[in-house]
């Protein structure tokens, strides 16, 4: 078992680019969340997918965030424009069971840094 | 709403003492309880769960137990390992809110030889 795998580790970037974060779940999990880990805020949860359809968007911070699920294997998470204060870490989880008290599984999260 | 409330950190111990962290919850209904672990430079793991009252959650040398009548889940362990260094989060997961978890803010530990 591969684990929830995420890429880049780390992304230094420029104010202003464009950023996309990459997200692999667990194979046959079926639910899959974006999560950002700062020192002020902790963790918050962003978005989460079901069955690679969008549930609950309401974490997202604003219109300069995305999320995408093409496929069961595959979600991207896209800040365009990227600002300072979205340096974070963000963490994709995958879940199976498809039910409340079904835990999840982290990757090891991408260092975002905007300058 | 529901919410996780933990004590905060950091706490420091030497090798061998005895663990206790705090976790009391709010909630409606009958909430699933959980404890992860966050190692450094990594994500999140879970540690232990109970998903009814009374239930206790073990794993590693831990332990907690989903109190209900004091709406408490203490994460305990009897002897602590410089390898127990680490983050520690409560969490809250309950039928009315979606698949969403209520996260604790987290508790740090370092444990000295």
């Amino acid at each position: 078992d591969a684990g929830v795998i995420q890429s880049p580790r780390h992304e230094v970037t420029e104010m202003g680019q464009e950023v996309t974060l990459r997200c692999k779940p667990i194979s046959g999990h079926n639910s899959l969340f974006w999560y950002r880990q700062t020192m002020m805020r902790g963790l918050e949860l962003l978005i989460y997918f079901n069955n690679n359809v969008p549930i609950d968007d309401s974490g997202m911070p604003e219109d300069r965030f995305s999320a995408k699920m093409p496929n069961a294997s595959f979600s991207t998470l896209k800040i365009q424009p990227s600002e300072p204060r979205d340096s974070a870490v963000y963490f994709c989880a995958s879940s199976g069971g498809g039910t409340y008290n079904s835990p999840l599984h982290f990757g090891n999260g991408t260092r975002l840094t905007v300058t | 709403g529901d919410s996780v409330t933990q004590m905060e950190g950091p706490v420091t111990l030497s090798e061998e003492a005895f663990l206790t962290i705090n976790c009391t919850y709010t909630a409606t209904g009958y909430p699933s309880l959980f404890w992860y672990v966050q190692y450094p430079g990594e994500g999140l793991q879970l540690l232990l769960k109970a998903t009814k009252a009374d239930d206790k959650g073990s794993n590693k040398g831990f332990e907690a137990t989903y109190r209900k009548e004091t709406t408490s889940f203490h994460l305990e362990k009897g002897s602590v390992q410089v390898s127990d260094s680490a983050v520690y989060f409560c969490a809250l997961s309950n039928a009315g809110n979606n698949r969403k978890l209520i996260w604790g803010l987290g508790t740090s530990l370092a444990v000295n030889p």
